[in-house]
């Protein structure tokens, strides 16, 4: 069935440093990919998606690109800062009518220190 | 504009009693998800229910859990004699139109229930 890996956190570091967390899946046909962040104390938000394959999706600094050819859809940010510290969840959305069926991955905590 | 409100924040409870769960969508959804994250898990799609009827409840336990959205209210997802393995956040969410349209969903902050 459909499934997201994430790589395990949590993940530390340090402001301005260079962040990446990895991002599988497996799915039938071709989903939707989508990043999810949960700052502390709110809820899940959106922070960006893409829908087709070679699509790059981009919010506040952080990029994701849609890799069909290695099933990957890896977060980036050039610059992290210390309110980027929060949890990141990796989700898919299989084609056709999936109704509210975004599957996610486990989350990976990102803590980023001054 | 109020986002996605759900109460209890925090729920504990006995084995064999009832917890209720209550998710106010954001003003203007009609379509509201109902997800759980067990411990050292990603969260795990339970219910799709859209204004008095339920459209998906593939994820739903079969036994013990039901859930609701009256036309008037919030919408509760009941969990009937607890057992411990049904400790986990409960979160809820809500989208102006199906999720195949658009592709997001607004999370509330979810509701942490421990069953001692």
């Amino acid at each position: 069935g459909d499934s997201v890996t994430q790589m395990e956190g949590p993940v530390t570091l340090s402001e301005e440093a260079f962040l990446t967390i990895n991002c599988t899946y497996t799915a039938t046909g071709y989903p939707s990919l989508f990043w999810y962040v949960q700052y502390p104390g709110e809820g899940l938000q959106l922070l960006l998606k893409a829908t087709k394959a070679d699509d790059k999706g981009s919010n506040k600094g952080f990029e994701a690109t849609y890799r069909k050819e290695t099933t990957s859809f890896h977060l980036e940010k050039g610059s992290v800062q210390v309110s980027d510290s929060a949890v990141y969840f990796c989700a898919q959305k299989g084609g056709g009518t999936s109704y509210g069926k975004l599957t996610f991955g486990q989350g990976t905590i990102l803590t980023v220190h001054p | 504009n109020a986002g996605v409100m759900q109460n209890p924040r925090h729920l504990v409870r006995r084995r064999g009693q009832e917890a209720r769960l209550r998710c106010s969508p954001m003003k203007g959804h009609s379509h509201v998800y109902w997800y759980r994250q067990l411990p050292e898990e990603g969260l795990k799609f339970m219910v799709y229910l859209q204004k008095e009827n339920i459209i998906d409840e593939s994820g739903m336990p079969k036994e013990r859990f039901s859930a609701e959205f009256p036309k008037e209210g919030p919408s509760i997802l009941r969990i009937q004699q607890v057992v411990r393995g049904d400790s986990a956040a409960y979160f809820c969410a809500s989208s102006p139109e199906p999720l195949a349209n658009t592709g997001e969903l607004f999370f509330g902050e979810g509701s942490r229930l421990t069953v001692l």
